[in-house]
């Protein structure tokens, strides 16, 4: 497509329950990122991810956290046991190339609320 | 560590006033320097980037100059429109390539304008 998808748009789920999020990254991008937007903060990093292979996740806050990109293309973000602090809005970000100064594309983002 | 700090909002300004969003940094080694904007109901996108010390990122009248002696990134425009009200991130990146590194946000300026 012509930038990065990110679906659903919006989800709400009970604290306790487990929740997925999914990007499709422009095409062809090798880099993927995934970044959480907390109400009226900037987005900060969770996690990267050249291809299929996860080389950083330092930004990820718990154990509870999961993310996966398989085939080097589409990536989950999955929650587990969700809590009433994990409501943000997570943002993923495409860029191409592994050694060049492209920029991120960012998504529009999936705004979890958990009750 | 890593970090960036931004002139906090919320900033309302009538039209055709001149903006400044002051922004200033911390970083190990030498960071590519952004100005992200959201847009109302829009994602992030990249309004602007500078590199290296000296250099001036520009884009829709509005530009930024790398300044290390005083680790600052200041926005600035000298007209503004209605349709600039938005948010604005400051951001930086440290590593060799920009595609595959990490973005540390600053906390964000919401920019209102005024006809």
């Amino acid at each position: 497509g012509a930038g990065v998808s990110q679906s659903p748009r919006y989800k709400v789920a009970k604290r306790g329950q487990d929740v997925a999020l999914r990007c499709d990254p422009i095409s062809g991008h090798v880099s993927l990122f995934w970044y959480q937007q907390a109400l009226g903060q900037g987005p900060e990093f969770l996690t990267y991810f050249q291809n299929e292979a996860q080389l950083d996740k330092s930004g990820l806050p718990s154990d509870r956290f999961f993310a996966e990109r398989p085939e080097g293309s589409v990536s989950t973000l999955k929650i587990q046991r969700t809590q009433q602090e994990d409501s943000a809005v997570y943002l993923c970000a495409s860029s191409s190339g592994q050694e060049s100064n492209q920029p991120q594309h960012f998504g529009d983002g999936t705004r979890l609320s958990i009750l | 560590g890593d970090s960036v700090t931004q002139m906090e909002g919320p900033v309302t300004l009538s039209e055709e006033a001149f903006l400044t969003i002051n922004c200033t940094y911390t970083a190990t080694g030498y960071p590519s320097l952004f100005w992200y904007v959201q847009y109302p109901g829009e994602g992030l996108q990249l309004l602007l980037k500078a590199t290296k010390a000296d250099d001036k990122g520009s884009n829709k009248g509005f530009e930024a100059t790398y300044r290390k002696e005083t680790t600052s990134f200041h926005l600035e425009k000298g007209s503004v429109q209605v349709s600039d009200s938005a948010v604005y991130f400051c951001a930086l990146s440290v590593g060799r390539y920009s595609s595959a590194s990490k973005i540390i946000f600053g906390s964000g300026t919401r920019l209102s304008i005024r006809p």
